[in-house]
């Protein structure tokens, strides 16, 4: 079956240190995303990819990076994680066009 | 005020209510989506719809377009129904999401 799959999922680190989150997905979607989901506000888009090679800023973009080298995954970066960063992030893939989003099982970060 | 509005954003409720949970929405879609979060778990996708109402089960999920309003229903609910269902819009290839309603059902 397809799947899309979130690692690590749960990291602690140290403020300034640089952060790798994996997203991988089966699904050969052409979308995908990277949320962040924090108390009191709803799943916020941090990043998305609209095929290979293509990145785009959503409404939380910095101090996060991701890039898309092929279909599967989408890594999410913390070039120096902040303690605003500390959160749960979610990734979702989507096929082109109207079509139901499927997300990530999620990974909780703690910057300390 | 966001653009995806849900209500209650809590709900206790004993084994076997009717459940309804509401969403309003202030943009342009082509599509609402009703997601259900167990604690400490992913995100699952419960119904997608543009128009009229669809069942799955114990949930029927409802759409007004021209009100730009949905609810989510529960018949006979059950403690296992206990989750966050978050109401999320796609508006063009993006989706923006509601904070979620909270819901407890108690044996």
């Amino acid at each position: 079956d397809a799947e899309i799959t979130q690692s690590p999922r749960h990291k602690i680190t140290e403020t300034g240190r640089q952060v790798t989150l994996a997203c991988h997905q089966t699904w050969n979607h052409n979308n995908m995303f990277w949320y962040r989901q924090d108390l009191g506000h709803g799943l916020r888009l941090i990043h998305y990819s609209y095929g290979v090679h293509d990145t785009n800023k959503g409404e939380v973009s910095d101090g996060y990076s991701v890039s898309r080298s092929n279909t599967e995954d989408l890594p999410l970066t913390l070039e120096s994680a902040a303690s605003s960063q500390t959160s749960v992030y979610f990734c979702a893939s989507r096929d082109r066009g109207l079509s139901e989003a499927f997300f990530g099982q999620g990974t909780r970060l703690t910057v300390v | 005020k966001n653009e995806v509005e849900q209500s209650p954003q809590n709900l206790t409720a004993q084994e076997g209510e009717f459940i309804t949970i509401n969403c309003s929405y202030s943009v342009g879609i082509s599509a609402l989506h009703w997601l259900q979060q167990h604690p400490g778990g992913g995100i699952v996708s419960l119904f997608m719809l543009s128009s009229g109402k669809k069942k799955h089960g114990r949930l029927i999920a409802t759409i007004n377009i021209q009100e730009k309003h949905s609810s989510l229903h529960i018949t006979a609910s059950h403690p296992r129904d206990s989750a966050v269902y978050i109401c999320a819009v796609s508006v063009n290839n993006d989706m923006r999401f509601g904070a979620g309603t909270r819901l407890t059902v108690k044996p």
